[in-house]
Formats: structure tokens, sequence, C-alpha cells
């Protein structure tokens, strides 16, 4: 069974450029949901995606944005890349109907810089 | 608004000594909350969890208990080892919403 990966590992950008993260849901889910992580905190709930449709988000602004696709592989992107996007982003897949109590199998994430 | 209030770390504990990490939390209803731990080199991995009041959740020795009437969801384990040297996080969901705590670093000792 595979676990979530993520891809890139790291990634360097500047001000204002737009990046987008990859997420390759465990085996068999049908939900994943992006966090934000910076150094020193705890994971900051961005959005959840289930069978392709947005189905919650966290306190972040309309430049965070994602898709999930029919193989439930995921994207987020992000516009207008401000020095404070600069953070771990973590990817977390689950098997359950969209819901918030499922156990999430967390990916690797991504080490986004922004100069 | 809800919210996840996490015991301040580090802590470092000598094997075997007995642990507990508090977290209580703030919710407007009845949330599932969880702990979830992070190894050295490892991602996040869920510890245990508990989705109604009085619920035990309890995994590799470690137990927390969901308590309505403190809004609390302390770590607990009887006896610690090496191994259990990790990243501990406290969350909870509730209204297609997750919030995490900011994490207590442990550090066990022989």
């Amino acid at each position: 069974e595979t676990g979530v990966t993520q891809s890139p590992t790291h990634l360097i950008k500047t001000r204002g450029q737009q990046v987008t993260l990859r997420c390759s849901s465990q085996s068999g889910h049908n939900t994943v949901s992006w966090y934000q992580q910076a150094l020193g905190q705890g994971p900051q709930f961005i959005f959840q995606y289930y069978r392709e449709e947005e189905n919650g988000r966290g306190n972040f602004p309309p430049r965070f944005s994602g898709l999930q696709f029919p193989n439930y592989s995921s994207e987020l992107n992000v516009n207008a890349l401000e020095l404070d996007d600069s953070a771990l982003y973590l990817c977390a897949s689950s098997l359950g109907a969209g819901g918030y109590a499922d156990e999430q199998f967390f990916g690797p994430g991504t080490r986004l810089t922004v100069l | 608004g809800n919210s996840v209030t996490q015991m301040e770390g580090p802590v470092t504990l000598s094997e075997e000594a007995f642990l507990t990490i508090n977290c209580t939390y703030t919710a407007t209803g009845y949330p599932s909350l969880f702990w979830y731990v992070q190894y050295p080199g490892e991602g996040l991995q869920l510890l245990l969890k508990a989705t109604k009041a009085d619920d035990k959740g309890s995994n590799k020795g470690f137990e927390a208990t969901y308590r309505k009437e403190t809004t609390s969801f302390h770590l607990e384990k009887g006896s610690v080892q090496v191994s259990d040297s990790a990243v501990y996080f406290c969350a909870l969901s509730y209204g297609n919403q997750f919030y995490f705590g900011t994490g207590t670093s442990l550090t066990v000792i022989p």
C-alpha cells in the first residue's frame, strides 16, 4: 500500500509568483486535506476536498485554491505569493464520506520558501 | 471560535516516568478530539482519538479521555520509553474544520 506522497520536496519562489503543490492520496482514499505549518507551530487547516468538491475551508484568503482529480490526487495553488507563505505544506488523505472524525494520513510535506 | 490550547514544551523525562501533556479546547458544539504524533524524520500520524464525551482513546500505552465538563483531552502514559521521543499535537475537528495545537516536544532520556 502506497502512502501519501507530495511533490516537490522543496521549492523556492519570489514574492508575487504563483506556485502549485501536488499530492497523491493513499490508495483508496477519497478525501484530501491541505495544511500550512509554520516553523514551530501546529498545522493550520487550509481546506478539504471530497470527491472533487471543496468540503470545508479554513481562514485562508482566496489566493489559496485547490483541485482534486478523479483519481483523488490533489493540487494546492497559491497566487501572489507573500513572504508569510513560507512554510511546510502538508497534505493528508482519509477514507470516508468527507467526515471529520476519520483518521488522516499525512504526507511528508513540501517546504516552500518565498524570497 | 474553535481552538486548541496545548501545554508548552519542551518536556524532558527519564525513561519509565509518568507522562501528562495537557490539552484544552474551545468549541461551540461537540467536536471530535485527536492526538497526533510526529516521530523524528517522519510525518504526522494518528496516535488516538475520541469522538464523544467520556470516550477514552488509547494506543501504544497512551490514553486520553474526552472530558466535556473541563473541555480537556489530556494525554497520559504510565511509563515512557526512549522511543516515545517525538512531537505530540492535540487536535479537534468540528463543523468541517480542523484545529491543531502548537505541539509539545517530548524527549525521553535513558
